[in-house]
């Protein structure tokens, strides 16, 4: 069984469309986060959530919305898709909140958006 | 402002040893992670220092300086299923984990 999914793998859309990825995990984790993986490789961090609750909103676009329907998922929708919205998207989840040093991450597959 | 930096890309030799350096300024310091990105997949946990000194896992080990904001990776024996991408993380002061842009390990024969 895959501990963190996602899907789709693959996204290509036209910019202005709405789009949504979906991440589930399955390791009882109790808090989640969305990752943005750009060209160049730096993971950033957009979203985090702890038992359904939004504690990290970094400055993302407000196009991009988290829905968390409960602690075992966490979706990311996007609206209005612009071209520089193209890259690969991460969920992952932890054990414990960021709040503590040590916990590992388990991520998704990805996701790669392509906006055309 | 907070950076991390690591070389763009090493090579080096199946069966060799290999050292990727990693280093930081970060506003304070709660641990440094290691994880390993094989194209097209996700990022998954190698390693976790907190405080200085040496961590062995297997073929792979991790060293930490917090005086020097510095790390490496050491990598032993090294396969071709090493060939990855290798990332530096560091917590800071508010728990906020910052990345690396990582490094691209080529495994020659």
């Amino acid at each position: 069984d895959t501990a963190v999914s996602q899907t789709p793998k693959y996204l290509v859309t036209q910019m202005g469309n709405d789009k949504s990825i979906k991440c589930e995990q399955n390791l009882g984790h109790d808090t989640m986060y969305w990752y943005k993986q750009d060209s160049k490789k730096f993971l950033k961090i957009m979203f985090s959530y702890n038992n359904k609750e939004l504690i990290i909103n970094e400055t993302v676009p407000n196009r991009f919305s988290p829905k968390s329907p409960d602690k075992a998922h966490l979706n990311l929708h996007i609206n209005s898709l612009e071209l520089g919205d193209s890259a690969v998207y991460f969920c992952a989840s932890s054990q414990e909140g960021p709040g503590r040093g040590n916990e590992k991450l388990f991520f998704g597959s990805g996701t790669q958006l392509s906006v055309l | 402002g907070q950076n991390i930096d690591q070389p763009t890309e090493m090579t080096a030799t199946e069966g060799a040893i290999v050292q990727i350096n990693c280093t930081y300024q970060t506003s304070g310091f709660n641990g440094l992670f290691w994880y390993q990105q094989h194209a097209g997949e996700a990022p998954t946990f190698l390693s976790y220092n907190v405080l200085d000194g040496l961590e062995e896992k297997g073929r792979f080990s991790s060293f930490l300086s917090r005086s020097k904001g510095y790390s490496y990776l050491l990598l032993k024996e090294l396969q071709m299923k090493d060939s990855a991408s290798y990332l530096c993380a560091v917590k800071d002061s508010n728990y906020q984990l910052i990345w690396g842009a990582g490094t691209k390990l080529i495994i020659k024969p």
